[in-house]
């Protein structure tokens, strides 16, 4: 079963923050969390990843929780380009469980 | 992507058939995964493998063998195709230890 748990779909508005939940209750303490995205039928991306602090780069922001069983994965500034699947996972090495991920919509 | 090359990109198979679907990566990683994604759905894991000589089921098994003679190879074998395993199947690899996972482009298989 998938350690994480997310929305099945969420709507933004095109040039809004999106900000994407994700619970993972059960993480344990060296396990990452990674956020990857989908667009149509193509490979998931990476995205961005952390283990306790709060990250960021180009594409996005990462905020963990101080107990760690739950993030937020902020699209700052959304565009249609990014309407996507968006996946948030706990990475570890070997089984790497995808839950059913988020459906982001972009509205213009 | 990174270097995961994954092979044919489209097939279509008449049931009974086997065939095998090739995945090789050129980043030395350890960890490499076969995943199948069904319309609409998420990414199942079908079996994973954390090195050369070593592979492990995932969560969706059965109908599928791999094996791991390098580390450069995972190749995915579908023994007697069902129209059920008609989707989309993905490869990945990582360095592990917590480091991102490098997606192949895709293999679309249709099994009528």
């Amino acid at each position: 079963d998938a350690k994480t748990t997310q929305p099945p779909s969420m709507d933004c508005a095109e040039g809004r923050a999106a900000n994407l939940p994700c619970n993972h209750s059960t993480i344990s303490g060296n396990e990452y969390v990674y956020w990857y995205r989908q667009i149509h039928s193509q490979g998931p991306q990476y995205i961005i990843h952390g283990l306790k602090n709060n990250e960021t780069n180009e594409m996005a922001s990462l905020i963990i929780t101080e107990d760690r069983k739950s993030s937020t994965l902020i699209l700052p500034h959304a565009t249609l380009r990014d309407t996507a699947v968006y996946y948030c996972t706990l990475n570890r090495d070997d089984k790497i469980i995808f839950g059913k991920g988020t459906r982001l919509h972009i509205l213009p | 992507n990174a270097g995961v090359t994954q092979t044919p990109k489209f097939q279509v198979l008449k049931t009974g058939q086997s065939m095998t679907l090739q995945c090789a990566q050129d980043m030395n990683h350890e960890y490499m995964s076969w995943y199948r994604q069904d319309p609409g759905m998420g990414l199942r894991l079908i079996h994973y493998s954390v090195g050369a000589g070593i592979t492990d089921q995932g969560e969706v098994p059965n109908g599928y063998n791999v094996s791991r003679s390098t580390t450069e190879d995972f190749p995915l074998r579908l023994l007697s195709a069902a129209p059920s395993q008609t989707s989309v199947y993905f490869c990945a690899s990582t360095r592990g230890d917590g480091n991102t996972i490098y997606f192949g482009e895709g293999s679309w298989l249709t099994v009528v």
